[in-house]
């Protein structure tokens, strides 16, 4: 089974609209984390936003916050007020485990295009 | 500013030529991974060093190859590169021992093409 899953084949949003990309993942191991990465046509990852296991709110930073629903295992992340620079190529990963050589683990992600 | 450097952006090689891409970076990180990404694709880990241990990924061919001489640089070494290594190479670094909620920094990437 795969560990990240990201079914949303390309996004379309009007420029200062709120968008949602879905991630589900799956584990059975406790202590994880769920990132969020940006990766623009110029190629450049850009992390976004982290969510652990064990955090009690959902995650915010700047525009992007994180619809963590633990017991569904999905780890939505939401843009609010969309901006053109927003078009890219948008990836969910997973860290399991507290140990210092656990991997992270990419979804297939997600592209979002927003028109102006 | 902090950062992860890769040397060259672009890099241009002939088939089974040997070819080395570059990583360094200023966040005195003690984890440095690369990543080969194909076009559409997610990254695929190939290797990563915490500190000067080398882990190498089950399913990494035995034509890549790693160096990390010091805390700052890591390079990859293609020895023969076929048509299908034409990719883009992802270097990552991140604080080791201190959890999952360390991220992976990345640099800027690499794109590799195999004449």
């Amino acid at each position: 089974a795969q560990k990240i899953t990201q079914t949303q084949p390309g996004m379309f949003v009007q420029e200062k609209e709120a968008v949602t990309l879905d991630c589900t993942y799956d584990t059975s191991d406790p202590s994880y984390g769920l990132f969020w990465y940006k990766q623009p046509s110029s190629g450049e990852m850009i992390f976004l936003i982290y969510q652990g296991s064990y955090d009690q709110q959902n995650a915010t930073e700047g525009r992007y916050s994180l619809n963590f629903q633990k017991a569904r295992k999905s780890a939505n992340l939401v843009i609010s007020a969309s901006q053109l620079g927003d078009s890219a190529m948008y990836f969910c990963a997973m860290r399991e485990g507290p140990g210092a050589n656990s991997k992270l683990t990419f979804g297939k992600g997600i592209t979002l295009s927003v028109r102006p | 500013d902090a950062m992860v450097i890769q040397n060259p952006r672009y890099q241009v090689t002939q088939f089974g030529k040997p070819v080395t891409l570059s990583c360094s970076q200023t966040l005195n990180h003690n984890v440095m991974y690369w990543y080969q990404q194909k076009s559409s694709q997610a990254p695929k880990l190939l290797f990563h060093y915490y500190d000067k241990d080398f882990n190498n990924e089950a399913d990494t061919p035995d034509n890549f190859q790693s160096r990390r001489p010091n805390t700052s640089f890591c390079f990859l070494d293609i020895r023969s590169p076929g048509l299908g290594d034409a990719a883009m190479y992802l270097c990552a670094t991140s604080r080791g021992a201190q959890g999952s909620n360390q991220p992976q920094h990345f640099g800027d990437g690499t794109r590799l093409s195999i004449l």
